[in-house]
Parts: C-alpha cells; structure tokens; sequence
C-alpha cells in the first residue's frame, strides 16, 4: 500500500485558517486521498476525499498538487472544537469504502 | 444513514479472562464491517474485516478472533485476554447514498486489562 507522511503536530490559532500537509509520492493512478479526523475518545469522522481536482465541502477544502504527490488539507477557521488528529488516507475508491489503513495523523492544537 | 452501535463502552478485565465487544449496525444490509484497535498514543490498526455472515479475514495474528453472526452484527472476542490487548475498540462500515465512499465508526470500546 502507498504510504502517507503527516507532521506529527501543527499548532493554530482560533479563527485562521490552517493547513495541514501529507506527502505520498507513491500514490497510484487508482488511489484516492481521504483524509479523517478523531476527536478525543471518539471513533475517526471523515472530513473529505478526492482523486485530482480540489474538493470542497462544508468542513474542509483539499487542496491536490498536480503530480498528486501531495495534498493539503485546509480548515477555513479553526475552532478549538477542530483540534484533533487528522489522518490522510490513500485507498481505491471501489464505490463502498474499502478497508482504511489510518498512520499516526497529525495533532491539531487550536488555541484561543 | 446507518448508524453503528457498539458495547460495552467501557470494560476492565483481568489479564486471563475473556472477552466479548458486540457491534451492530442499522440502516443498512450486507455491508462490510470491520475491527480496529487503537492502543494509547498509537494510531489505528485493523485487526479483523467481514464481508458477510461467516466471512472473516484477520489482518494480524493476535490473541483475538472475530465472528459475524448475522447480517448486521460483528462480535470482537478472545479466550484469555493479555496486557497488550488493552485499547480502543472501533467497529466501522461503507456509509451507504450520500455517504458512499466514506467509512462510519461507532463510538467504540475502551478495555483496560489488569
């Protein structure tokens, strides 16, 4: 499986937007980029996922490099109510969610 | 939409004695179903997926054993439970129309052995 690399931690302040960066240089033509989030002591929520064009959606944008080796996964305005660890995924898109193998993610601090 | 119920919520257990997590999912049929752990400040591993009744797959040998039952049902079980099998328990499925493509979670099950 194509592998993802996160920084451990990144650091925001309430109310500025962040982004959150994954590398995956060994991505496949077939693989989708997924990323999740978990808050604490809950299961892993997804946030977004997409193949080549950027997504938008109501709680994140996903930004895809042009050689898709990367991907930026952008919050408009944190809140502290996003800090969590967020996890970027690559996996087929096979129209019903494959098995997921989830990395350690990056620990997202929001202060006020 | 389905929703994914898993319990107990909690669970301390002696090391030795078994074990039994239940997990059942609504609003959906046949789906995939699958077991993760997530042991303290480590990410998530799958431990076990189905993908219909009778159907294991184990992604990793270990202490645990997995038995889907029915449909909508996926049991995380273990004869004699070890130290290291302590960690959050998530049972997940395929999210169904607007959700295709996403993977649900329940709220999952903390065990603590001692």
């Amino acid at each position: 499986d194509a592998k993802t690399t996160q920084p451990n931690s990144m650091e925001s302040n309430e109310e500025e937007p962040v982004h959150l960066p994954c590398n995956h240089s060994t991505i496949s033509g077939t693989d989708y980029i997924h990323w999740y989030r978990q808050l604490p002591s809950q299961g892993p929520e997804y946030v977004i996922h997409g193949l080549t064009s950027n997504v938008n959606n109501r709680m994140a944008s996903l930004a895809i490099a042009e050689d898709r080796k990367s991907s930026t996964l952008i919050l408009h305005r944190a809140t502290l109510r996003d800090a969590a660890v967020y996890y970027c995924i690559l996996s087929p898109h096979t129209g019903t969610a494959s098995k997921l193998t989830f990395g350690t993610g990056t620990r997202l601090q929001v202060t006020l | 939409s389905q929703t994914i119920h898993q319990w107990p919520a909690t669970l301390v257990q002696p090391v030795g004695s078994p074990l039994s997590l239940e997990c059942t999912v609504e609003g959906t049929s046949n789906p995939n179903l699958y077991w993760y752990r997530q042991a303290a400040g480590r990410g998530l591993q799958l431990l076990f997926y189905s993908v219909g009744i009778g159907q294991i797959s184990s992604e990793v040998p270990q202490n645990l054993s997995a038995s889907r039952p029915q449909d909508r049902q996926f049991i995380l079980s273990s004869k004699k439970l070890l130290l290291s099998d302590s960690g959050f328990y998530l049972c997940a499925c395929p999210g169904t129309g607007t959700g295709v493509g996403e993977l649900f979670f329940g709220e999952g099950s903390r065990l603590t052995v001692l």
